[in-house]
């Protein structure tokens, strides 16, 4: 079954700094592998996804994630973190055949110090 | 773009109470939604999923009695929560895919149901 793992439960980094939050995936296929995020209180915002192709993938807000498949990772990365972006991240790993069941990370809540 | 609504945002209720929360695609329709719960500061956990015409697939340690689930239609399913107790108090998140769309379309998610058992 597939599984998403993201070590860090918070992480605290400066305006203007940059900003990467880990993800590991575990799944038998190729998996689709997806960048949410949410506010306190909302629902859930796509920032990214990748499906096949180019393994760096643009998203929205500019961040952006590498696919290395021979780490099983998908790490969110924005250089330049704005205080808006002060938020729950969540990855998420959906199976590639059946029902696209997708299973959701943990979450890493990023909090922005000015 | 795709937009999912859900109804209600909000409910409070007492216990003992059923619940029913209304999830909808507006401009798409979907064969298979889904359905989440998160608790507070906690990540999402999928439920159940719902295909249209047939009966939900729970997931592990949900109750399929506890929590009611009807996809009668392509654009429309539905969580009841029976008999809801404090400890059912959470909030509820649906989504959905996209029928037409590709094999590697995306979920659509709603902007979720806060539920308060009193």
């Amino acid at each position: 079954a597939q599984s998403v793992t993201q070590p860090d439960i918070h992480i605290t980094v400066s305006e203007g700094a940059s900003l990467e939050l880990r993800c590991n995936y575990s799944y038998g296929a190729t998996p689709y592998l997806f960048w949410y995020v949410q506010s306190p209180g909302q629902g859930l915002q796509l920032l990214l996804k990748y499906f096949s192709g180019d393994t760096l993938v643009q998203g929205i807000k500019g961040f952006e994630a590498e696919f290395k498949r021979s780490q099983s990772s998908f790490n969110l990365r924005k250089p330049s973190v704005h205080w808006s972006d002060a938020a729950e991240y969540f990855c998420a790993v959906a199976e590639s055949t059946g029902g696209f069941k997708t299973i959701f990370g943990a979450g890493t809540r990023l909090f922005v110090k000015a | 773009g795709a937009v999912v609504s859900q109804h209600p945002s909000r409910v409070i209720c007492k216990s003992g109470t059923s619940v029913k929360i209304e999830c909808r695609s507006l401009d798409f329709q979907a064969t298979t939604m889904f359905w989440y719960r998160q608790f507070p500061k906690q990540s999402l956990m999928l439920m159940a999923t719902s295909n249209e015409g047939s009966k939900a697939t729970y997931e592990q340690g949900v109750e399929k009695d506890k929590f009611l689930i009807n996809h009668a239609s392509l654009t429309l399913s539905t969580l009841t929560v029976t008999s809801a107790h404090p400890e059912d108090s959470s909030f509820y998140i649906c989504s959905a895919r996209d029928l037409q769309g590709a094999g590697n379309q995306p979920q659509h998610f709603g902007d979720g149901t806060r539920l308060s058992i009193l």
